[in-house]
């Protein structure tokens, strides 16, 4: 089982605040990585699949960025509205699967 | 509209009794995922499909049988022999097998056995 990790397990922020939080993973081998929100009550959604090293997506508020050579990725969110507060999963391929992070909850603070 | 539908949403039974739930997806994807959900936990694979007729365990599939007799469907049996089965279920499928599709994933199913 490939190792994916995420941190901080939780945290909380303040509407109009912006924060960041981290994706490790086995920079081995490495295929691509995943971004997925999940938000309460609905089903996760994708946000990014990115598979090149130094690679950098943004869908509206909120980016993300890869080192693939060092393991890890940071997902932003610029201006944080409640609308955001959902776990962010990341997640790494093995083989024909992906495996999953715990995730990182985001509340956000009105 | 495209999407994943699980049923049921809630789901209870005694112990010892095997269990189906249902994932039908009209996306017309070729690669469908069952995925366990326990507090704490990042999402574990249990079974995957990448096309009609052939599935493979995940990491976790003791228990666990499926079946893809049609390209829109992956139910999922959780037989008496997995030792603890009470969690959230989640099925998600792609457009193709392979990890640099994103998956899209249904409501889930929550399984309470008692």
């Amino acid at each position: 089982i490939l190792n994916v990790e995420q941190s901080p397990q939780s945290l909380h922020v303040q509407e109009g605040d912006s924060t960041n939080f981290t994706c490790s993973f086995p920079s081995s081998n490495f295929y691509a990585l995943h971004w997925y929100r999940w938000e309460t009550a609905k089903s996760p959604e994708a946000l990014f699949v990115m598979t090149l090293n130094g690679d950098e997506k943004k869908k509206g508020r909120i980016s993300a960025t890869l080192n693939t050579k060092e393991g890890y990725s940071y997902l932003y969110i610029k201006g944080s509205q409640p609308e955001d507060s959902a776990t962010y999963l990341c997640a790494s391929p093995n083989d024909y699967k992906l495996s999953f992070g715990a995730g990182t909850t985001v509340t956000v603070r009105a | 509209d495209g999407g994943i539908t699980q049923s049921p949403k809630y789901l209870f039974r005694k112990e010892g009794q095997n269990v189906t739930l249902s994932c039908e997806q009209n996306l017309n994807h070729d690669a469908m995922y069952w995925y366990r959900q326990d507090p704490g936990q990042g999402l574990r694979l249990i079974y995957y499909s990448q096309i009609v007729n052939d599935f493979q365990k995940g990491d976790i599939a003791e228990g666990y049988s499926v079946s893809r007799e049609k390209k829109e469907s992956f139910p999922l049996t959780v037989t008496s022999a997995q030792k603890n089965p009470t969690a959230f279920y989640l099925c998600a499928s792609s457009i193709l097998p392979g990890t640099v599709y994103e998956q899209y994933f249904g409501p889930g199913t929550r399984l309470t056995v008692t």
